[in-house]
């Protein structure tokens, strides 16, 4: 069970646009719409973000947004704002279980 | 409120074994399906396990499989996970966390419980 691929680190500076992204494979990313996004700042639980690919569950600022193609999912946060500083990790479903991706250590410049 | 309370981490000799609990409030805890969701020091998140809400269903990743068994009891809202043969890459701070409903996604994590295999 091999974890999905992020880049370790991505930054941005205020105001500006990042996307991540998250490879994984057709057996997990590419074979199902159950791709998710989480939020973890230093030393708390994780946080979802988006769910099936492109959903925000309530609460989520619009400027967190998702996609996919093919086997590799993308989320980008527009208007970055200081408190987006944090690392994020995406998950897939792959059949009777999840995946997680590495996770991406998110700077605010 | 959702409240999700681990317990039962500490610190294992290589080979032994330890039981998480998880106590679970504030929402109707057999109507939801539950996971294990596990995170080693300064590393990224690693899926565990999940049980269906009246545990039909049990699945495990392939690095915990044979060694590690998850369990509910909904009359005691509470999740558990038997930890066996345990091994020193199974250090991590554990996570009890219950799917969202919303595709296969978790909408709630408890705060975790840190379990340590070391001689």
């Amino acid at each position: 069970q091999s974890a999905l691929t992020q880049p370790p680190s991505a930054s941005g500076s205020p105001g500006q646009s990042v996307t991540i992204s998250c490879t994984g494979t057709s057996s997990d990313v590419g074979g199902y719409n159950y791709v998710s996004w989480y939020q973890q700042h230093p030393g708390k639980a994780p946080k979802l973000m988006i769910y099936d690919v492109s959903r925000r569950p309530s609460g989520v600022p619009d400027r967190f947004s998702g996609s996919k193609s093919g086997n590799t999912a993308s989320l980008t946060v527009s208007g970055l704002q200081a408190e987006d500083e944090a690392d994020y990790y995406c998950n897939s479903y792959a059949g009777s279980r999840l995946v997680f991706g590495g996770g991406t250590k998110l700077t605010v410049l | 409120e959702v409240q999700l309370v681990e317990s039962g981490g500490g610190l294992v000799q290589p080979g032994g074994s330890l039981r998480l609990s998880c106590a679970a409030s504030g929402f109707m805890f057999n109507d939801w399906h539950m996971d294990w969701v596990r995170q080693a020091p300064g590393k990224g998140l690693e899926w565990v396990s999940y049980i269906s809400s009246r545990s039909e269903a049990i699945y495990y990743a392939d690095s915990v499989k044979g060694r590690f068994s998850v369990s509910r009891d909904n009359a005691k809202n509470s999740l558990y996970l038997q930890m066996n043969s345990l091994r020193d890459e199974d250090t991590a701070v554990y996570y009890c966390a219950r799917d969202s409903g919303l595709g296969y996604s978790i909408d709630y994590w408890g705060q975790g419980t840190l379990v340590t295999v070391s001689s």
